[in-house]
């Protein structure tokens, strides 16, 4: 799987908007990029998902960058429930190298 | 919506001895994944069982062993517990190797 860079931390303002940068410029065709948070040890928080175009759910955006080697996971308004470690991974999706590596991921702290 | 179940949520054990946890994936979910997550790191991906084969193989030690069964939920089982055992194990599902989906976890502690 190719590897992803995350600052290790970052901050936003309670109700402002949350943008979470990765890297993953050794990414393959065939990989998608894939966001899960953890929330103070409790189980990892599946996100969203993409491969090459923009994706938006209930939870965030994912902007992925036309020669996808990097991304930008979007909360569009932060609240202090969102205080978590993101991670940013990149996977293939079916196959016998399906599984997670998981990173350092960021550390966002929403402040009131 | 149905999430998936880990039992027992907590469990302390001596070293040397021996435990089993289990994995309920969420219904129709075929794979399952187990992940070791020790204090203050990252998960660690350490076996998955797709349609009750084992699909792929990380840093799990030999002292572990883990199975799917017809029902498709999964057991991890763990002898010879040492104190560097202790950590949260978490269990994933999916349909068919997509997104995983976690449960809550295990805590496992070792004395």
């Amino acid at each position: 799987d190719a590897k992803t860079t995350q600052p290790p931390s970052m901050d936003c303002a309670e109700g402002r908007a949350a943008n979470l940068p990765c890297n993953h410029s050794t990414i393959s065709g065939n990989e998608y990029v894939y966001w899960y948070r953890q929330i103070h040890s409790q189980g990892p928080q599946y996100i969203i998902h993409g491969l090459k175009n923009n994706e938006t759910n209930e939870m965030a955006s994912l902007i992925i960058t036309e020669d996808r080697k990097s991304s930008t996971l979007i909360l569009p308004h932060a609240t202090l429930r969102d205080t978590a470690v993101y991670y940013c991974i990149v996977r293939v999706k079916t196959g016998a190298n399906s599984k997670l590596t998981f990173g350092k991921g960021i550390t966002l702290s929403v402040r009131p | 919506a149905a999430g998936v179940i880990q039992s027992p949520r907590h469990l302390i054990k001596e070293k040397r001895e021996t435990a089993t946890l289990k994995c309920y994936p969420i219904p129709r979910h075929d794979t399952v994944y187990w992940y070791q997550q020790g204090p203050g790191q990252d998960p660690q991906f350490l076996i998955s069982f797709y349609e009750k084969m084992q699909s792929d193989k990380g840093s799990i030690p030999d002292r572990f062993s883990a199975q799917q069964f017809s029902d498709y939920h999964s057991e991890l089982n763990m002898s010879s517990l040492e104190l560097g055992d202790s950590a949260l194990y978490f269990c994933a599902s999916s349909s068919r190797e997509d997104t995983q989906y976690f449960g809550p976890g295990t805590r496992l502690t070792v004395l």
